[in-house]
């Protein structure tokens, strides 16, 4: 069975850094396209980015340049840096699987999210 | 940027009922759709993708149609535990969700 469990989650002032993590298991993990979607309090899903098997990122045009999503396929580990972080980006982030062949950018697992607080 | 549209963005109906919920994108997506659903408190769960196809262990009273631009999730006859909000994902260019419909008691 597929789980994924996220963590790193907090409160953070505007400009401040955060890094997310997301442990994976019950799969293998370096065969797959890892994603992170995002939803703020009371409203709907918005992606955010997503990491190939190979390690080949892509980002949202409304976190580009400031995210950056890594992986640890030693470790079956996701990471998603964050920086210069605002009010915006607080969100419910969750950890998402990728499925295989051309649905590599559909998301077929999902944690249970780690929450994101930015406010002064 | 391919935006999502969905249609309605609430709609109330008695168990029993047949729902349609419609997603429209603002170019052709071919059939590159996914449709989840999300319960209260709960994280989003796949339901169909490839615009047609449906999840392992997803009852068969969902369906999904379309291509193109325009695309619909149908619910044959609606059960307790499908109240819940749907979107509708596509994956032709990057990821967009869409706003989402929620699906509630009449």
């Amino acid at each position: 069975e597929v789980h994924l469990v996220e963590s790193g989650g907090g409160l953070v002032q505007p400009g401040g850094s955060l890094r997310l993590s997301c442990s994976a298991s019950g799969f293998i993990f370096s065969n797959c396209a890892m994603h992170w979607v995002r939803q703020a309090p009371g409203k709907g899903l918005e992606y955010v980015s997503g990491i190939s098997s190979s390690g080949s990122g892509s980002y949202a045009d409304a976190v580009k340049g400031r995210f950056t999503i890594s992986r640890d396929n030693s470790k079956n580990t996701l990471f998603l840096q964050m920086s210069s972080l605002r009010a915006e980006d607080t969100a419910l982030y969750y950890c998402v699987k990728g499925g295989q062949g051309d649905m590599i950018m559909v998301a077929d697992s999902w944690g249970q999210g780690t929450l994101v607080t930015v406010s002064s | 940027d391919i935006q999502m549209a969905q249609s309605p963005s609430t709609l109330s109906a008695s168990v029993g009922d047949r729902v349609i919920i419609t997603c429209r994108a603002s170019q052709s997506i071919n059939t590159w759709l996914a449709w989840y659903q999300q319960k209260p408190g709960k994280a989003p769960k796949l339901l169909m993708y490839k615009a047609s196809s449906l999840e392992s262990g997803v009852p068969s009273r969902f369906s999904g149609s379309g291509s193109g631009t325009e695309f619909t999730l149908t619910i044959s006859s609606l059960q307790p535990d499908d109240f819940a909000t749907y979107y509708c994902q596509q994956y032709n260019y990057y990821s967009t969700f869409g706003p989402g419909t929620k699906v509630d008691l009449k």
